[in-house]
């Protein structure tokens, strides 16, 4: 069993609509979590960081569950721009990365 | 430049040739990583340094993969005797942070092709 799991998707949605995916990690002693934006044949970018309490960067929000060991990304009011594959990231010694999410949204 | 460069971008190699990859990280970042990331996959995690000393080296897959980071800054990933199975991209990614809680900045990646 990989260390992360995403849903690969595609999450195919149109402009304005919400999506949400999540992560599953196995490593119980994980301590961080984020979550990366990859673009096509681009390398990755940190979107955002995770906390336990949950938080919010504008349209995006990211929740933590230790107890069934998910992260989570909120997508609301989903641009064009916001097509491309999520990846979620965690921590138990090393960060490890998950196979990624691809959301694409239509005009 | 103030981000993580890579070179080369792109590298075409015949099986069984050797291939050296640089990264030059963010000036001053103390942790460097590599990862490998196949075609609709996410990234792999190599190797891992802090300033000159290579602390974790258990994603390297066999010992054709090498890595060093003699100053503290710049890295070099050698591939010896290059296989198929080798080609993916392989990403660079610095922290400031010494301990791997940090944002991680990656590098534009090389694009490795074993024919």
């Amino acid at each position: 069993r990989k260390e992360v799991e995403q849903d690969p998707g595609p999450f195919n949605v149109p402009e304005g609509a919400t999506v949400a995916f999540n992560c599953t990690y196995s490593n119980s002693a994980s301590q961080s979590f984020f979550w990366y934006r990859q673009d096509c044949r681009k390398e990755p970018k940190l979107l955002m960081s995770v906390y336990s309490s949950g938080n919010e960067d504008g349209r995006f929000t990211a929740q933590l569950n230790r107890a069934s060991q998910y992260i989570s990304l909120l997508i609301r009011d989903s641009k064009l721009s916001d097509s491309a594959t999520y990846l979620c990231a965690v921590t138990g010694g090393l960060l490890s990365f998950g196979a990624g999410t691809t959301v694409t949204v239509r005009a | 430049g103030a981000g993580v460069s890579q070179s080369p971008r792109y590298k075409v190699a015949k099986r069984g040739q050797d291939v050296a990859l640089r990264c030059d990280p963010i000036s001053g970042h103390v942790s460097l990583f590599w990862y490998q990331q196949a075609l609709g996959q996410g990234p792999e995690f190599l190797t891992y340094f802090q300033n000159e000393a290579q602390l974790d080296k258990s994603g390297l897959p066999s010992d054709r993969f090498f890595a060093e980071r003699p100053e503290g800054s710049v890295s070099t990933l050698k591939i010896q005797r290059t296989q198929q199975e080798d080609s993916a991209v392989y990403l660079c990614a610095s922290s400031a942070k010494g301990s791997l809680t940090g944002e991680l900045f990656f590098g534009e990646g090389s694009r490795l092709t074993v024919l």
